[in-house]
């Protein structure tokens, strides 16, 4: 089964609103990583914070990460159309290791 | 810049034929890299763990005759699905990680949107 869950799995908002996407976990992390992905596209790498940080900030976007929870938050603020997008987590137990993905939210931002 | 490339970005090939991905990282050296499966609308499963001089490790339900993995170089792995059918459709990615500030962090390659006919 997948290591992450996300909730919810699917979030619609209007244009200037902020979007809120959970995701949780069940094993011990080292990092965890907050991805994107626009329709049939690839993977963009949106932050990775690791298993010693709590918050981390990259424009409009805000993660927190609990590891006592084993759960983290990806918060976009004023979102816009263009956020439009699935966004997934995904977590590595080791430092090299292969990464597991949550089931993903997808975001749909109306204008 | 990207940093892991993949190639072809899409490939339709015929029912019963084989296809080979290649995942390239850039500028960095992958002992270790991983592919992953993404049907329409789910979310990426891993498939295996591509290790270089020594033989894949897949993750369970993934056949390893059907999906074989070559890890040659420390930049190359290539993905071939043999005998192809239609319920291998699917858009194939794979990651490689790199150090960067003191920590590994995944790179992903854009990913190969695979139809069989």
């Amino acid at each position: 089964s997948q290591q992450g869950e996300e909730d919810p799995q699917a979030l619609s908002i209007q244009e200037g609103e902020n979007a809120t996407m959970n995701c949780s976990y069940k094993t011990s992390i080292n990092n965890l990583q907050w991805y994107r992905q626009n329709s049939g596209r690839g993977l963009v790498h949106l932050i990775l914070i690791r298993s010693n940080e709590r918050e981390k900030h990259s424009g409009r976007l805000r993660v927190t990460l609990d590891t006592s929870k084993k759960s983290s938050s990806l918060l976009i603020t004023a979102s816009r159309a263009a956020d439009t997008a699935s966004y997934f987590c995904a977590t590595r137990g080791t430092n090299a290791g292969k990464s597991t993905f949550g089931d993903g939210t997808t975001l749909t931002v109306k204008p | 810049g990207a940093v892991v490339s993949q190639h072809p970005s899409w490939v339709i090939c015929k029912s019963g034929t084989s296809v080979k991905i290649e995942c390239r990282s850039l500028d960095f050296q992958a002992t270790t890299m991983f592919w992953y499966r993404q049907f329409p609308k789910q979310s990426l499963m891993l498939m295996a763990t591509s290790n270089e001089g020594s033989k894949a490790t897949y993750e369970q339900g993934v056949e390893k005759d059907k999906f074989l993995i070559n890890h040659a170089s420390l930049t190359l792995s290539t993905l071939t699905v043999t005998s192809a059918h239609p319920e291998d459709s699917s858009f194939y990615i794979c990651s490689a990680p790199r150090l960067a500030g003191g920590s590994y962090e995944q790179y992903f390659g854009p990913g190969t949107r695979l139809t069989v006919t």
